[in-house]
This record gives structure tokens, C-alpha cells and sequence, in this order.
């Protein structure tokens, strides 16, 4: 089993729409969970830090994390064309971060 | 802002060339790492390093060496270059207080003809 694992996608949302991205975790002592956007050809971009078992909003975005279930969640409100890209998941282990594979999300005009 | 810089975006080598990639950060982070990433691979962590002259290997260390001579600055090595070193290379920082964000440069995209 991969420590992190994401739906590789592509997932296609029309815009305007709410996107969700998941994101599973094998290590239970994990604390702290990152996204990562990343345009193509371009280097990954953080966008949301959650620690905590809950919600966690930014924005347009939302971070959820439920620790019991070792599942954190992005959510992306009203939706733009901007949004597309890869989003990594991130999960901090015991002296590094370990990636997931990234999911492609598209959003169509 | 934290800012990471890489010395190249693009970088054309020929097979068995020695090449240097040089990253320097400049929000003083005591943490510096080296990551490739390919098409369907995803990112993976080559050399960390958490103080000067300190070094780690991480998943895939083979081919590379680093250096880390100055808290703000972490150069990759690539003893001897080969085709299956092509790739994107990213250097990323970060602090050891806080929740260990890691902040990237912009990527270094190496062709090693």
C-alpha cells in the first residue's frame, strides 16, 4: 500500500462547480497535511496546511482532514478555469514530506 | 515571501558531463531537499539536508551527490551525467519550527543528451 494515495484523475468539473480531491494516508502518527497545486511545467505551489481534524477554509478552498479515518479532502468552491492543474497531497512523516501522486483536475468552461 | 531560487530553468548536458544544480533559499530554513519528478512517477526526494555540511539520502539517491557549504545554499551534483537523468528537478526549504511547509523553487528542467 502507497503511504499517500490520490486518484490520479483527470477529474473534470464544469465551472462554477465544487471540486473535491481526496487523499488517503497510511502513517496514523502523521500531524501535518499540505496541498499542493501545480500548473504544468511548473513547480508545486502551496495552497492550504491543516493540522487539525476539521475544516480549514482559505478562500475558495477548503481543507478537511479526519485523522480516525486517515483521509484529508480538498474542496474547491465556485470553480474556475484557473483551478486546473495537478494537486498534490502532501503528509508530513518523520523527518519528510511524502507525496502523493497528484490528482489532474480540469475545469470546463 | 520565501523565496527559492534554482540557477537554471533549462539545462542541456551531454552524457557523462559533470553537472551542478544549485539552489539557494533566502528565509534562512534550516531544512533544504532535492526532488526529481517524471511523467507518471510523481515526485521523489533524491538528497535532504538539515544543517550546513549535513546530508541525508533519500529515495533514489544513486547517480548524485549534494553539498551543502552554506545554510542558505544546497547544490546537486551529477557525477556523471546519463540519459536516465533527464527530468525536472526541484529544489524546495523549510523551517524546522512551525509544520514544515516546504516552499519550491521554480525547477530546473535537465536534458542529458
Amino acid at each position: 500500500q502507497k503511504e499517500v494515495e490520490q486518484n490520479s484523475g483527470p477529474l473534470s468539473v464544469p465551472e462554477g462547480a465544487i471540486a473535491s480531491l481526496n487523499c488517503t494516508y497510511s502513517d496514523r502518527v502523521s500531524q501535518s497535511f499540505f496541498w499542493y497545486r501545480q500548473y504544468s511545467g511548473k513547480s508545486p505551489e502551496l495552497i492550504m496546511s491543516i493540522y487539525s481534524n476539521g475544516d480549514k477554509e482559505d478562500g475558495r478552498f477548503t481543507a478537511q482532514l479526519n485523522k480516525a479515518s486517515q483521509y484529508v479532502s480538498l474542496l474547491i468552491r465556485d470553480s474556475q478555469p484557473s483551478d486546473s492543474a495537478t494537486y498534490l497531497c502532501a503528509v508530513r512523516g518523520a523527518q519528510k514530506l511524502v507525496f502523493g501522486q497528484g490528482t489532474r483536475l480540469t475545469i470546463n468552461p | 515571501d520565501v523565496k527559492v531560487t534554482q540557477s537554471s530553468r533549462y539545462l542541456v548536458k551531454r552524457t557523462g558531463e559533470k553537472v551542478f544544480l544549485e539552489c539557494v533559499q533566502d528565509m534562512d530554513h534550516e531544512n533544504m531537499f532535492w526532488y526529481r519528478q517524471d511523467p507518471g512517477l510523481g515526485l521523489r526526494l533524491i538528497y535532504f539536508s538539515y544543517d550546513v555540511k549535513m546530508k541525508e539520502k533519500g529515495d533514489i539517491p544513486e547517480g548524485y551527490s549534494v553539498s551543502r557549504e552554506k545554510k542558505e545554499r544546497f547544490s546537486l551534483i551529477l557525477e556523471s551525467a546519463s540519459t536516465n537523468q533527464t527530468s525536472m528537478y526541484l529544489c524546495a526549504s523549510s523551517s524546522i519550527s512551525g509544520y514544515n511547509e516546504q516552499f519550491f523553487g521554480p525547477g530546473t528542467r535537465l536534458t542529458v543528451l
